[in-house]
């Protein structure tokens, strides 16, 4: 089975600050690992995600996250934040195996409600 | 561009009484999840449907909850009778098809419940 923590419930931080978002895991097989963003009253929209190759993946609004394998840690961090990036920030895994690796179900951590202060 | 539609968006109702979900996956999208997500934390998943089978439904509560995929497209997730503890949103997710590769899972905008 596999497991996501994430450390901090609430993080505040003023607009144009950097911030990091921690997330650990723990998994008996081999995972991918992703971070959600929820909007209020939306769905889930995939932030970045890592699958294989380089441990550090970015996504295309500044956001960039590294996988840590010996620390069992996928991180979020954006160097400078804005107003708009206040919403619910999810880390997610799903399981690598067999034939079926490609819809294996999300589990997800608690989730951090990041809010950029003006 | 294409979406997962899921309707009511918001469903309030008493105790006791019998609710419906729906969800219509994106077009070709073989596999469809239902998660359920209680305020403030994670969605959690119910239910996988692969096609009309289903996959996973070790987390659903079969002594209320059900859920069907009668022709393999839109599928409908049923509480009957809805307790308090069923407040929570619930999130439908498609993707491609079953297989090695890895396929993005799209979700819906939800369904709010609320128990009163």
């Amino acid at each position: 089975a596999q497991s996501v923590t994430q450390l901090d419930s609430q993080v505040p931080v003023f607009e144009e600050a950097p911030v990091e978002l921690r997330c650990n895991y723990s998994s008996s097989v081999s995972v991918y690992l992703f971070w959600y963003v929820q909007y209020p009253n939306q769905g889930l929209q995939l932030l970045l995600k890592y699958l294989s190759g380089s441990t550090l993946v970015e996504s295309i609004n500044g956001f960039e996250a590294e996988f840590n394998k010996s620390q069992t840690s996928f991180h979020l961090r954006k160097p400078s934040v804005h107003i708009s990036d206040t919403a619910e920030y999810f880390c997610a895994v799903s399981a690598v195996y067999g034939s079926n690796s490609g819809n294996t179900p999300l589990v997800f951590g608690k989730g951090t409600r990041l809010s950029v202060i003006a | 561009e294409a979406e997962v539609a899921q309707s009511p968006r918001y469903k309030i109702t008493e105790k006791s009484q019998a609710v419906a979900f729906w969800c219509d996956p994106i077009s070709g999208h073989a596999t469809l999840y239902w998660y359920r997500q209680i305020l403030g934390q994670g969605p959690e998943l119910l239910v996988q449907f692969q096609d009309e089978s289903v996959v996973d439904d070790s987390q659903l509560p079969k002594d209320r909850f059900s859920a069907e995929r009668l022709k393999g497209v839109d599928s409908t997730l049923k509480i009957q009778p809805a307790e308090l503890g069923d407040s929570a949103m619930y999130l439908c997710a498609s993707s491609f098809r079953q297989g090695s590769t890895y396929n993005e899972q799209f979700f819906g905008p939800g369904t709010r419940l609320t128990v009163l």
